[in-house]
């Protein structure tokens, strides 16, 4: 079977630091992608990770640690517009399999 | 906007209607992708289409039909369709099928209402 489990909801204040944990079981494994998607958009890709360690492109830091089935995403000072949900995704072969995503809010 | 152009942006129709969903990349993509997504849940993968060949279904109805007529356009042909088939569906694109780390280009996605 294929477990990817995300926090459903996450809350934080502008100017913070937010972490969003996944943590996967799947039968295969060729890389993670992290996505973030507005109400009504298209999921946008923000990072990805295929060696355990810390991956950092801007505001965003993507963690892995394949052995223990964990990744998470590190978002620095939160602005208003980064409420949004947060997809964690499996690459399996030519399949991509999401999580169940995080809706992160950001308050003033 | 997004590199992934889907057409139409809103779709209404009825259960015995015949529609087409249409997806288009100028990226030089070789792998493309149609998603159903249901409100505040992820994405859920249908078909994967290979260098224009089908290599994935994911056990998807056969009111859903998809093709692929060239490099850069795929279809979802829809017939049947039930209430619950009421979803944004998304297409994506990648540069290859099995590349470790080339990420899917979603295109803005098409909300369909079955009456």
């Amino acid at each position: 079977g294929q477990n990817i489990d995300q926090p459903t909801e996450m809350t934080a204040t502008e100017g913070a630091i937010v972490q969003i944990n996944c943590t996967y079981q799947t039968s295969g494994f060729n890389g993670l992608f992290w996505y973030q998607q507005h109400a009504g958009e298209a999921p946008t890709f923000l990072s990805y990770n295929v060696l355990d360690g810390l991956e950092e492109k801007g505001r965003f830091s993507s963690f892995l640690s394949r052995s223990k089935g964990y990744s998470y995403l590190l978002l620095k000072e939160l602005q208003m517009k980064d409420s949004a949900s947060y997809l964690c995704a499996v690459k399996n072969t030519d399949k991509l399999i999401f999580g169940t995503g995080t809706r992160l809010q950001v308050f003033p | 906007d997004t590199e992934v152009t889907q057409t139409p942006k809103h779709l209404v129709m009825g259960m015995t209607n015949k529609k087409s969903l249409k997806c288009e990349q100028h990226m030089g993509h070789r792998a493309m992708y149609w998603y159903k997504q249901k409100a505040k849940k992820p994405p859920e993968l249908m078909f994967v289409y290979s260098y224009e060949k089908l290599s994935i279904n994911e056990s998807v109805p056969s009111r859903f039909s998809p093709e692929c007529p060239n490099s850069s356009l795929l279809n979802l042909h829809l017939h049947a369709l039930q209430p619950e088939d009421s979803a944004l569906y998304l297409c994506a694109s990648s540069l290859s099928p099995g590349g470790w780390n080339q990420p899917q280009h979603f295109g803005d996605g098409t909300r369909l209402s079955i009456l």
